[in-house]
């Protein structure tokens, strides 16, 4: 059985910094791409961020390029999202999202498995 | 960046009714469409992949049609559990892998 445990979020002040781990299992975490979609309070979804099963490929939205980093660890079978120079447009719950079709290479597909979720607030 | 339309953003409708939302894409994206539903307090659940697949386990009510730029989600018969926000995404091409921006549903 596919499961995405998403860890890491809290409260943190503007301009801090902030790491979320996703760690999966049931299926070969090198095959597929994951990426991050975040919903802020209220509103709809919002990708962020994706990395190919091969590790090689990485891609961003332009609302957090150069202040996010998307990674992964193939033998924790866990992804990261490394977040700094946090606004207060960041908060939002973090959802870690594997990629529906196997591929080493490419990151655009759709989504079949989810976390939970992980809740990030940018506050002082 | 192609940009995806959702209408109506929002629905009221009666247990039973046949239930219809739209999706819009700014450029041609094939059949590489995907729709979720989101209940509060919940993660997206995968409904229809390629734009008229549905996923495993979905209920049969759900269908989706379309290519190119415009594409349907439909209920059949609308369910007191089908209470829920639906998003539409598009996925043809390198990111960024747009959402459309949801159709809450709520029963009459």
């Amino acid at each position: 059985e596919v499961e995405l445990l998403e860890s890491g979020g809290g409260l943190v002040q503007p301009g801090g910094s902030l790491r979320l781990s996703c760690a999966a299992s049931g299926f070969t975490f090198t095959s597929y791409a994951m990426s991050w979609v975040r919903q802020a309070p209220g509103k709809g979804l919002e990708w962020v961020s994706s990395i190919s099963g091969s590790g090689d490929f990485t891609y961003y939205a332009d609302s957090v390029k150069g202040r996010f980093t998307i990674s992964s660890d193939n033998s924790k079978r866990t992804l990261y999202l490394q977040m700094s120079s946090l606004r207060a447009e960041d908060t939002a719950v973090y959802y870690c999202a594997k990629s529906h079709v196997a591929t080493r290479r490419h990151v655009n597909g759709d989504f079949d498995y989810w976390g939970q979720g992980a809740l990030v607030t940018v506050s002082s | 960046d192609i940009q995806m339309t959702q209408s109506p953003s929002s629905l009221s409708a009666s247990v039973g009714d046949r239930v219809t939302i739209t999706c819009r894409a700014s450029q041609d994206i094939n059949s590489f469409l995907a729709w979720y539903q989101q209940k509060p307090g919940k993660p997206p659940n995968l409904l229809i992949y390629a734009a008229s697949t549905l996923q495993s386990g979905v209920p049969s009510r759900f269908s989706g049609s379309g290519s190119g730029t415009d594409f349907t989600l439909t209920i059949s018969s609308l369910q007191p559990e089908d209470i829920a926000t639906y998003y539409c995404q598009r996925y043809n091409s390198a990111p960024p892998l747009t959402f459309g921006g949801g159709t809450k549903v709520e029963i009459k």
